[in-house]
């Protein structure tokens, strides 16, 4: 059975950084392309950006480009996301998923973690 | 981007009833869906990709229909345990991937 299990969520003051962490396990990790999805309050869910299989390839939501970077480290069966200069409006769930295939694509998402909260707040 | 508006918002029904939920994308994305069923503190869950096929472990209660803008999520003999929000999602064109604004079943 897949498990996703997210970490490193909290409070932080606008401005300022975080780094969210997925732990993979009962899947070969390095087999499969991974994403980040938000579920805001009030909006639903929002792709937040996803890696291929080994890392050459990366896509983000126009909301956190240039803010934002996943990474994924394979030996570590891990997947990650750097936020920096976080706004009110990064607030929300964020959620690892598993891509279906290696690469990024017209794919859906086939197993996702529990989540892990991240509030930006003063 | 394409934008999913699904409706209605919020969907109460009893148990061992049916209900349909709703999907429309703002431009054809052929059978490039998905749908996935989120119930509080846990994981979302996938029900259906390509428009109307049941993913891996998922009972024939849900079904899924539709192509091009207009696609919909049946739920027959509804049981407590369904009681979740309900997301579809959109592959054909991305990034980004876009979902829908979900809707909520209550199980009376």
């Amino acid at each position: 059975e897949v498990q996703l299990v997210g970490s490193g969520g909290g409070l932080v003051q606008p401005g300022r950084s975080l780094r969210l962490s997925c732990a993979a396990s009962g899947v070969k990790f390095d087999d499969y392309a991974m994403h980040w999805v938000r579920q805001v309050p009030g909006k639903g869910l929002e792709w937040v950006s996803g890696i291929n299989w080994n890392g050459d390839t990366v896509g983000y939501a126009e909301s956190v480009k240039g803010r934002f970077t996943i990474s994924r480290d394979n030996a570590k069966t891990s997947l990650y996301l750097q936020m920096n200069s976080l706004r009110l409006e990064d607030t929300g769930l964020y959620f690892c998923a598993k891509d279906r295939v290696r690469f990024l694509g017209p794919n859906w998402f086939d197993s996702w973690g529990r989540g892990t909260q991240v509030t930006v707040s003063s | 981007e394409i934008v999913m508006t699904q409706s209605p918002a919020t969907v109460s029904v009893s148990p061992g009833e049916g209900a349909t939920l709703s999907c429309r994308a703002s431009q054809p994305i052929f059978s490039s869906l998905a749908w996935y069923q989120h119930q509080p503190g846990q994981a979302p869950r996938l029900l259906i990709y390509g428009a109307s096929t049941r993913a891996t472990g998922i009972p024939d209660r849900f079904s899924g229909s539709g192509s091009g803008t207009d696609f919909t999520l049946t739920i027959t003999s509804l049981q407590s345990e369904d009681s979740a929000v309900y997301y579809c999602q959109q592959y054909h064109n991305w990034p980004p991937y876009t979902f829908g604004q979900g809707t909520k079943l209550e199980i009376k």
